[in-house]
């Protein structure tokens, strides 16, 4: 069956602190990876995407992933984390050609000052 | 860039009535637009694909003539939310791809607050 688990519902920080939000996949066919950060009443917003070569991910807010098919995991990592980076954060996995994504259930992140 | 605009942000309607929430690509054009429903601390579930000029492709369990979708345009997607029940309240939201450009990026709409009381 194809899922995606997020194993931590949420992680508290120190501001400053460094961050490593987990994801496994399962998934049939060659994964597109993706990570999404929600904060609080509002929608979705792209962070990083894997498709194919490089498997370390840049993307935008100093975050990074990096995919690893012998884990099935595309964890994802900052070297410090903001107080404006407490949100909630979405693992998905999908093919390229159609956007049904399957989606983690979540990790909210809780910044300490 | 390109951005989709989702509304109303938010809205209380009484047990009954029909809500309509708007979903619109602004600078590009969208033949296919997704629709979402958020639990509260859970994650986003697929309710159904919107396909301009043609019906909705709907996912296992969610009711066609509850929630009515229509794509009308290229631009304009809207999920009907009809007789609505206090089980209908949650965070809905919209998404298109943007084909036009390089990997087709999927864009979010901030989402849709129901509360039906």
């Amino acid at each position: 069956a194809q899922s995606v688990t997020q194993p931590d519902i949420h992680i508290t920080v120190s501001e400053g602190a460094s961050l490593e939000l987990r994801c496994n996949y399962s998934y049939g066919a060659t994964p597109y990876l993706f990570w999404y950060v929600q904060s609080p009443g509002q929608g979705l917003q792209l962070l990083l995407k894997y498709f194919s070569g490089d498997t370390l991910v840049q993307g935008i807010k100093g975050f990074e992933a990096e995919f690893k098919r012998s884990q099935s995991s595309f964890n994802l990592r900052k070297p410090s984390v903001h107080w404006s980076d407490a949100a909630e954060y979405f693992c998905a996995v999908g093919a390229s050609s159609n956007y049904q994504l399957i989606w983690g259930a979540g990790t909210k992140l809780i910044i300490k000052p | 860039g390109a951005v989709v605009s989702q509304h109303p942000s938010r809205v209380i309607c009484k047990s009954g009535t029909s809500v309509k929430i708007e979903c619109r690509s602004l600078d590009f054009q969208a033949t296919t637009m997704f629709w979402y429903r958020q639990f509260p601390k859970q994650s986003l579930m697929l309710m159904a694909t919107s396909n301009e000029g043609s019906k909705a492709t709907y996912e296992q369990g969610v009711e066609k003539d509850k929630f009515l979708i229509n794509h009308a345009s290229l631009t304009l997607s809207t999920l009907t939310v009809t007789s609505a029940h206090p089980e209908d309240s949650s965070f809905y939201i919209c998404s298109a791809p943007d084909r036009s450009s390089y990997n087709s990026p999927l864009h979010f709409g901030n989402g849709t607050r129901l509360t039906v009381t």
